[in-house]
């Protein structure tokens, strides 16, 4: 079935420095791939999103390309902040069963 | 344009007991779905309804059910409550045309068994 392999957290930088959040995934067929953002005591926020190879998503700095060859869609920020303390999760939806599968979650923790 | 609204926020039973949570798509959205996200096992999908209907069934029993009402609106029952149902319950909505549409999620509720 359907998996999703997200990089074990917590990750923990400094402001200003560079983020990167490894996601590699499992589908058959050609699914969509998105990155989902929680911050505290909220429900999800959908950060951007890929529908096929070679797209690149990108939203509020972040960005993150569909690697077909590597079944990759890695998330990275060139410069991240202090509000950008939050859990990331990788996610895609195949197929006609309309159903997200989800990474297990990395939580980011931007010092100042 | 309002977002997905559950409700209630949080919800406290004990073990045995029946909950029942509600989730208001966003308008025009006919399909709502559901996800438990618990400690220690990330979000899983629940169940998806479109049009009244139920569509797709994760791997869960028989005593989570559901059902969308004629306004797209949706309730999610839980029978029988056992300590590990304890976790958020998040909806989420989407358009039915396309199958990659993205998903809009709502804020949870959260429910506790004791």
């Amino acid at each position: 079935g359907d998996s999703v392999t997200q990089m074990e957290g917590p990750v923990t930088l400094s402001e200003e420095a560079f983020l990167t959040i490894n996601c590699t995934y499992t589908a058959t067929g050609y699914p969509s791939l998105f990155w989902y953002v929680q911050y505290p005591g909220e429900g999800l926020q959908l950060l951007l999103k890929a529908t096929k190879a070679d797209d690149k998503g990108s939203n509020k700095g972040f960005e993150a390309t569909y690697r077909k060859e590597t079944t990759s869609f890695h998330l990275e920020k060139g410069s991240v902040q202090v509000s950008d303390s939050a859990v990331y999760f990788c996610a895609l939806l195949s197929g006609s069963a309309r159903q997200l599968t989800f990474g297990s979650g990395t939580q980011l923790t931007v010092l100042p | 344009e309002a977002g997905v609204t559950q409700s209630p926020t949080h919800l406290i039973k004990t073990r045995g007991q029946q909950a029942t949570l509600r989730c208001s798509p966003i308008s025009g959205h006919t399909s709502v779905y559901w996800y438990q996200q618990a400690l220690g096992l990330g979000l899983q999908f629940l169940l998806w309804y479109d049009e009244g209907e139920e569509r797709n069934r994760g791997n869960f029993p028989p005593r989570f059910s559901g059902r969308q009402f004629p306004n797209y609106s949706s309730e999610l029952n839980v029978n029988a409550l056992e300590l590990e149902d304890s976790a958020l319950y998040l909806c989420a909505s989407s358009l039915v045309f396309g199958a990659y549409n993205e998903q809009f999620f709502g804020p949870g509720t959260r429910l506790t068994v004791l």
